[in-house]
């Protein structure tokens, strides 16, 4: 059984501030990582696929980098504001199925 | 360009009933994979399906079943209902050369009284 783990479980900022979430992920049989977006009532949203080892990937104040060799990865947010309160949740994938992390919980007060 | 439709968006059944969930991917899209939410247990993969063929299954018992037709709908099937069944279950598809990322629809969730 894999084990993804994502750490904080939730996590309340101020408007403005930079934050950063972590997941892990077995390092052995990889495949990609996956970052999701999950509002409430809406379809998690893909944010990044990353494959390979020191890949860093960004999308405007969304960032992310992951290191295989030790089995985790970093979700960074610069700047947060209202708008980015959401699930995060990262996905591990060994091939055609993703195991997910439990999803950190951002909640960004005005 | 039409997103992973879901249909229905809700439902109620009751304990002991079946129900079928039905999932249309993107229109391209071979790959189908249906995840269930449940609050104590974050998303678990059910099972994925490919060009009509399951090429893999989580660890749920034999009562959740699917199957995907020529058009690469797909439907899930969970019969004897239990209280535990109630979830959001979520479908997503992908594409098999548009890289890695899948996308998810809104979801069907299904309670069981």
């Amino acid at each position: 059984i894999l084990n993804v783990e994502q750490s904080p479980q939730s996590l309340h900022v101020q408007e403005g501030d930079s934050t950063n979430f972590t997941c892990s992920f077995p390092s052995s049989n990889f495949y990609a990582l996956h970052w999701y977006r999950w509002e409430t009532a809406k379809s998690p949203e893909a944010l990044f696929v990353m494959t390979l080892n020191g890949d860093e990937k960004k999308k405007g104040r969304i960032s992310a980098t992951l290191n295989t060799k030790e089995g985790y990865s970093y979700l960074y947010i610069k700047g947060s504001q209202p708008e980015d309160s959401a699930t995060y949740l990262c996905a591990f994938s060994s091939g055609n199925m993703l195991t997910f992390g439990g999803g950190t919980r951002l909640m960004v007060k005005p | 360009k039409a997103g992973v439709t879901q249909t229905p968006r809700y439902l109620i059944k009751t304990r002991g009933q079946q129900v079928t969930l039905s999932c249309s991917p993107i229109s391209g899209h071979r790959s189908v994979s249906w995840y269930q939410q449940t609050p104590g247990q974050g998303l678990q993969f059910l099972f994925e399906y490919f060009s009509e063929t399951q090429r893999n299954k989580g660890n749920f018992p034999g009562r959740f079943s699917g199957r995907q037709f020529s058009n690469s709908r797909s439907e899930m099937n969970v019969s004897t209902l239990e209280l535990g069944d109630s979830a959001l279950y979520l479908c997503a598809s992908s594409s098999p050369t548009g890289g890695l990322g899948y996308t998810f629809g809104s979801g069907t969730r299904l309670t069981v009284v």
